[in-house]
């Protein structure tokens, strides 16, 4: 199984550039997660789905856009990248209360966006 | 305030001695308490998982949760090398929608 998959890997913006990250899980999980990771630091959560059509907030949401027309894929927007965008960032998923254990979080392996 | 406070370090600790790893939070609604384990340039894997209060073990490790002093704690006994990385507390509400970690823990274990 792939599990949760993003791309790029790696990207280098320049200031005032937008991008899409991309997300997607084959565990047909209900919940999906964006978060970043600054240098040193924990998780801060961006943005959430507990289902398709459905989004919210999370702690640091400026700046980013996200959309789930599907249960597989969660793209995250960053319009007009800013040098405090930097980090790298992680998309999750969980089967959230339907089965499983709720909350235990299934992690992408990240992507490293820099913006000069 | 923040919602989870816990602790960066680092700590250093000689193989063979027991962690122990704190959070504090804020919000009483918590429910589902997680502690993830995160090697360098990796993504988080969970490593505990405990729902409301008490406390649950795992081989080494050791959960505790305490809801009436809103502090949960990771026990690591008889540490080895392999257990250096960094270690995050986690945790929602019953939806298990909205999840909240902690700024993470970097343990070093040293041979």
């Amino acid at each position: 199984n792939a599990g949760v998959t993003q791309t790029p890997k790696f990207r280098i913006l320049k200031i005032g550039q937008s991008m899409t990250l991309q997300c997607a899980q084959d565990m047909n999980h209900n919940y999906m997660y964006w978060y970043r990771q600054d240098p040193g630091m924990g998780l801060k959560l961006i943005y959430y789905s507990v289902g398709a059509g459905i989004t919210d907030k999370g702690e640091v949401p400026n700046g980013y856009n996200v959309s789930r027309s599907t249960t597989e894929d969660f793209p995250l927007r960053l319009e007009l990248a800013a040098p405090s965008q930097t980090s790298v960032y992680f998309c999750a998923s969980s089967y959230g209360t339907g089965q499983g254990r709720a909350g235990e979080l299934f992690f992408g392996e990240g992507s490293r966006l820099t913006v000069l | 305030q923040k919602e989870v406070e816990q602790d960066p370090g680092p700590l250093s600790v000689p193989e063979g001695a027991i962690v122990s790893l704190n959070c504090t939070y804020s919000n009483s609604a918590f429910q589902y308490f997680m502690w993830y384990r995160q090697y360098s340039r990796k993504g988080p894997e969970l490593l505990m998982y405990t729902y409301s209060s008490g406390n649950k073990e795992d081989g080494r490790f050791t959960a505790q949760v305490d809801k009436s002093s809103k502090y949960i704690s990771l026990f690591i006994r008889d540490s080895q090398p392999s257990d250096s990385a960094t270690y995050l507390c986690a945790m929602s509400d019953s939806s298990a929608s909205k999840i909240i970690f902690g700024s993470g823990t970097r343990l070093s274990i040293r041979p």
